[in-house]
């Protein structure tokens, strides 16, 4: 089955611990992105990456960061500078270009304990 | 102020019943419009675009007013399996590249009651 997996779905973590939170696609898409939700909040834009090997930061890009070394692969890390890193978060992958159709992952809920 | 406004509910309705949702966006540059569900706990899905011709999918009736800024989401018959909350969304005009940058409203919950 074509798809976009996110693992862990629940991440429980210690202040001042990094954590990497993993999503792979199988669907040849170029595009991909991670969002975060708050509840009360709309999605917000991490980080995006168009195309292997680069990667452009979204509107709260701090305290992330990310990498993207494989086309069906784009991994984001939770760093300590991360002031509020609790929240549920959301890979999503589309075909490259304005017009299409972004297609989420299920998503990882992160606690900070 | 947000760059899209959407009024958060939650929505009470019987089943059967009709109900609107509406959505206003700031940005006169919004190139295009999307109603997203989102169930408890789970990712959003696409629901429907939105075109400035308004269009229909089954039940649910989008329209967009481009004046006004603002967009809204019709369903008809409610059924138990609607409620969810509904996600407004825009995709904003880029200039320079050719990004699919997403902008979310916080959403609205339905609850349809038996």
């Amino acid at each position: 089955d074509g798809g976009i997996t996110q693992s862990p779905k629940y991440l429980f973590r210690k202040e001042g611990q990094n954590v990497t939170l993993s999503c792979e696609q199988n669907l040849n898409h170029d595009a991909m992105y991670w969002y975060r939700q708050d509840p009360g909040q709309g999605l917000r834009l991490i980080y995006y990456s168009q195309i292997v090997n680069d990667f452009q930061k979204g509107d709260i890009a701090e305290g992330y960061s990310v990498s993207r070394e494989k086309k069906e692969s784009f991994p984001l890390t939770v760093t300590s500078a991360q002031k509020n890193p609790t929240a549920f978060y959301l890979c999503a992958s589309s075909i490259r270009g304005t017009y299409n159709e972004q297609f989420f992952g299920p998503g990882t809920r992160l606690t900070v304990l | 102020r947000k760059e899209v406004e959407q009024d958060p509910g939650p929505f009470n309705v019987p089943e059967g019943a009709t109900v609107a949702f509406n959505c206003t966006y700031s940005n006169s540059a919004s190139q295009s419009f999307f109603w997203y569900r989102q169930d408890c706990r789970k990712e959003p899905k696409l629901l429907m675009s939105v075109y400035s011709s308004g269009n229909e999918d089954g039940r649910f009736t989008a329209q967009l007013n481009r004046a006004s800024q603002y967009i809204s989401l019709l369903i008809r018959d409610s059924k138990l399996s609607d409620s969810a909350t509904y996600l407004c969304v825009v995709r904003k005009r880029d200039y320079g590249g050719a990004t699919n940058k997403l902008i979310f409203g916080t959403g609205t919950l339905l609850a349809v009651q038996p």
